[in-house]
């Protein structure tokens, strides 16, 4: 079956570190890909999404890029904030079936001043 | 701007007990999801719906049951409750025709079983 493979956390920088979370993905097909951020005691939200090889998905200073022949889409910021801790999920999804999302064990992210 | 509410935020039941996690959104969105997050684990999909009067089970299903009657509402009920359903339980809504259209999430019911 479909899965997602996040890179484990947590994950700790000072502020203003460049920042990369790696997410691999298994799968049939071509799915669109998401990251979606989770703040303390909240429900997740859409961060970005590609819905294509080669589509970069970019939002709030983060960007990921759907790379078709590695099975990829890395999460990068140039530059962190202390705001930006929060656990990031990565996840796929295909058309049918429900569209149904299949979601990585997600990345805690700790920025420090 | 509501969006995906859930209630109750809180809840601790005793084993054995049931309780209905409610779930309703205002983005007039066909499809509905429940999904229960543990620790470390991510999030797995409990029931799915795709419309009012249609709902199919998940990756997790057992121990819970879904019914769909309008297009706002999805409950999701315990009937008996077991510490393996300790959790958080988020619920999400999509218009979703692709799988390109992005879940919209509640902010979750921690729920607890002694």
């Amino acid at each position: 079956g479909d899965s997602v493979t996040q890179m484990e956390g947590p994950v700790t920088l000072s502020e203003e570190a460049f920042l990369t979370i790696n997410c691999t993905y298994t799968a049939t097909g071509y799915p669109s890909l998401f990251w979606y951020v989770q703040y303390p005691g909240e429900g997740l939200q859409l961060l970005l999404k590609a819905t294509k090889a080669d589509d970069k998905g970019s939002n709030k200073g983060f960007e990921a890029t759907y790379r078709k022949e590695t099975t990829s889409f890395h999460l990068e910021k140039g530059s962190v904030q202390v705001s930006d801790s929060a656990v990031y999920f990565c996840a796929l999804s295909f058309t049918g079936g429900g569209n149904k999302l299949t979601f990585g064990t997600g990345t805690q992210l700790k920025v420090e001043l | 701007n509501a969006g995906v509410t859930q209630t109750p935020k809180f809840r601790i039941l005793k084993i054995g007990q049931s309780m209905t996690l409610q779930c309703t959104q205002d983005m007039n969105h066909n499809y509905m999801y429940w999904y229960r997050q543990d620790p470390g684990m991510g999030l797995k999909l409990i029931y799915y719906s795709v419309g009012a009067g249609i709902t199919d089970k998940g990756e997790v299903p057992n121990g819970y049951n879904v019914s769909r009657s309008t297009t706002e509402d999805f409950p999701l009920r315990l009937e008996l409750a077991a510490p393996s359903q300790t959790s958080v339980y988020f619920c999400a809504s999509s218009y979703s025709r692709t799988g390109s259209q992005p879940q919209h999430f509640g902010d979750g019911t921690r729920l607890s079983i002694l």
